[in-house]
């Protein structure tokens, strides 16, 4: 079982809606990133959280709104979205050294994934 | 050119066959090295970490060469379990804090076949 929960598993959404997607970790870790994963590309990063303070934004279209209200918990809120927005949205936390920023041991625990389709 | 460069296969092997993937990296500061391993319609999972004088897992041999900038991953007897996509995972050297995130490659198909 996955230290870090993703929800919901599956999400179809139309272009017009509004939803969010959540995502938690019991594994003490302070960050926390989402990852954009579409067929046969690389994963992309979009956010990274370090004690939950927002250190990259990766150009990420605003209609992705990220928030991080405590260390354990990380959201992405979707907003009008464009059908090329579909993919396997993925929630990882690690623990960062104490100076913060977002460097780790390289070792990222994954939740299962947000399969996002909008129509 | 890519950050992170992967040949995506498919790398079809019979059982018990040694097979190598190799993975180029453009940002030659960088910093730390990783293999993870992603089976299919799951997460990934951290395989192994890349040191400079390489290292040694069961086995897996994971190699790092910076004067060529590349990372290697060896299976030797490979099993029907080591089927899965491999990602080569490359931390870069920056001050800048929000720089250090992970960078994926876009994975290797492993399909070992009985």
């Amino acid at each position: 079982e996955t230290g870090v929960t993703q929800t919901p598993r599956h999400l179809v959404m139309g272009m017009t809606n509004k939803k969010s997607l959540k995502c938690e970790q019991h594994l003490g870790h302070n960050a926390m990133y989402w990852y954009k994963q579409s067929a046969k590309k690389p994963l992309e990063l979009m956010f990274v959280y370090s004690l939950e303070e927002r250190v990259e934004n990766n150009s990420v279209p605003s209609r992705f709104s990220p928030e991080c209200p405590n260390s354990s918990h990380l959201f992405l809120h979707l907003h009008t979205l464009q059908p090329e927005d579909s993919a396997l949205y993925l929630c990882a936390s690690s623990k960062t050294g104490t100076s913060g920023g977002a460097s780790n041991t390289g070792e990222l625990f994954f939740g299962e994934g947000s399969r996002l389709t909008v129509l | 050119r890519k950050e992170v460069e992967q040949d995506p296969g498919p790398f079809n092997v019979p059982e018990g066959a040694t097979v190598a993937f190799n993975c180029t990296y453009s940002n030659s500061a960088s910093q730390s090295f990783f293999w993870y391993r992603q089976d299919c319609r799951k997460e990934p999972k951290l395989l192994m970490s890349v040191y400079s004088s390489g290292n040694e897992d069961g086995r897996f041999t994971a190699q790092l060469n910076r004067a060529s900038q590349y990372i290697s991953l060896l299976i030797r007897d490979s099993k029907l379990s080591d089927s899965a996509t491999y990602l080569c995972v490359v931390i870069p050297r920056s001050m800048d804090t929000g720089r250090r995130a992970l960078t994926f490659g876009s994975g290797t198909r492993l399909q070992v076949q009985p």
